[in-house]
């Protein structure tokens, strides 16, 4: 069975300073990507950065970048020089049942302080 | 195009009601897909269409639940006889076919609170 562990429920980072949040992943599947989605509060998700996993490189996206460990199955969002913006749940998901349908993390509620 | 629209937003509605959610997806995104999200919880999958054809149901879609898609285009989530432990955030997503690892493109979700 596929599954997501997000270890850290809550985090509070001060605004232009850095911050990890962790995801670890469990899949029988070789061929996959890996996402990180930002939900603000009511507002709707989106999606930060995706990793395809047979790429070695880390992704990057602007302030966001991936610390992907394949052997590990861990797959960490960097956010670096915080913004008050970033505030949000952060899920990290990925693809399931041959691509079919996603699964998703438990979230870590991420507050950026002034 | 404005992306997935779901309505209403919000609903509250009485234990034992029937309930009805719509969700508009992107015109020329075939795959659509409904999650429910309850609080402090990542969102959970309950069912998908391609085109009019719904492919697959979670165990979380009871019999209390329906989900339909008429002409391939908007999809209605129905919630019959609700219970409190129905309350939660209704999401859905649409992308084109074969672009799941592209990531969806989601609403704004219809949160629905049973009293």
């Amino acid at each position: 069975a596929q599954t997501v562990t997000q270890s850290q429920p809550e985090m509070s980072v001060q605004e232009a300073e850095t911050v990890t949040l962790s995801c670890t992943y469990d899949t029988s599947e070789n061929n996959y990507y890996l996402f990180w989605y930002k939900q603000p509060p009511s507002r709707q998700m989106i999606l930060v950065i995706r990793q395809e996993a047979y790429k070695q490189q880390n992704a990057t996206e602007n302030r966001f970048s991936v610390n992907f460990q394949k052997a590990a199955k861990s797959f960490s969002l960097k956010i670096s020089d915080s913004q008050l913006g970033d505030t949000a749940m952060y899920f990290c998901a990925f693809p399931y049942n041959y691509g079919q349908n996603f699964v998703f993390g438990p979230g870590t509620r991420l507050s950026v302080l002034p | 195009d404005t992306g997935v629209s779901q309505n209403p937003r919000h609903k509250i509605t009485k234990r034992g009601q029937n309930v009805t959610f719509r969700c508009d997806p992107i015109s020329e995104h075939n795959r659509l897909y409904w999650y429910r999200q309850t609080l402090g919880q990542g969102p959970e999958f309950l069912t998908y269409f391609q085109n009019e054809a719904q492919l697959e149901k979670s165990r979380l879609l009871s019999d209390r639940f329906s989900a339909e898609r008429p002409k391939g285009s908007f999809s209605t989530l129905e919630i019959q006889r609700t219970e409190q432990g129905d309350s939660a955030m209704y999401l859905c997503a649409s992308l084109p076919t074969g672009a799941l690892n592209y990531g969806y493109t989601f609403g704004s979700g219809t949160r629905l609170t049973v009293v």
